[in-house]
């Protein structure tokens, strides 16, 4: 059974700073998914991660995958309060998803 | 633009009462999923279905069922409400081909959700 182990689950960070939420994971899957969700919204889709040593970005995020290790990690670059969210991993096991438990990110002024 | 539509975004239900949350895709995705959301708890799996009229179980399927009988919709049944049932319901769907530019094969699209309350 794959499980699925985000850290931290609340990050309360400045603005301007830098901050890395790391997934990890349990049993082997090639390709990892983040989404994030805003307070009473659904979720969306950030990054698709298809490979060993994938790396994608998107404005101040970066989203990397280490198969081997196990470990998908979102770095944030110069927070903004704009990325005050949840964001979720979820490798895949077959044709399913399985999140983590989301990671609570609030950016203060 | 894949759109996951759900029957309500807020239901309000009594206990024993049976209950009906509808999804509907536009996308011709094979795969459907019924998830809840609860605090502390994540999203939690209930039940997907990757054809017409197969259901797999998921991880918490106790007290729930489903239908589909139509590709585009996938409905969750709560047989006999109760109050640990309620929650944030959310589904999704998916393909495992790349059926359109920007998509990817398992990328899960969700829809508004459906927050339940049962008293």
């Amino acid at each position: 059974e794959l499980k699925v182990e985000q850290n931290p689950l609340f990050l309360s960070m400045q603005e301007g700073k830098n901050y890395t939420i790391y997934c990890n994971y349990s049993t082997t899957s090639d390709r990892l998914y983040w989404y994030r969700q805003d307070p009473g919204k659904s979720l969306e889709s950030l990054f698709v991660l298809l490979s060993n040593g994938a790396v994608k970005q998107e404005g101040r995020l970066m989203a990397s995958l280490d198969t081997k290790a196990r470990l998908s990690t979102l770095h944030i670059t110069a927070a903004v309060h704009d990325l005050s969210a949840t964001y979720f991993c979820a490798p895949t096991s077959g044709s399913r998803l399985t999140f983590g438990e989301g990671t609570q990110l609030t950016v203060n002024p | 633009d894949v759109k996951v539509t759900q029957s309500s975004r807020y239901l309000v239900k009594r206990t024993g009462e049976k209950v009906f949350l509808e999804c509907v895709q536009d996308m011709d995705h094979e795969n459907m999923f019924w998830y809840r959301q609860d605090p502390g708890l994540g999203l939690r799996l209930i039940y997907f279905s990757y054809d017409v009229k197969m259901k797999e179980k998921g991880d918490i399927p106790e007290g729930y069922s489903v239908s589909r009988e139509k590709k585009e919709r996938f409905s969750l049944i709560l047989e006999s409400a109760s109050t640990n049932q309620t929650s944030m319901y959310l589904c999704a769907s998916s393909s495992q081909l790349n059926l359109y530019k920007g998509q990817y094969p398992y990328e899960q699209y969700f829809g508004p959700g459906t927050r339940l309350t049962v008293t």
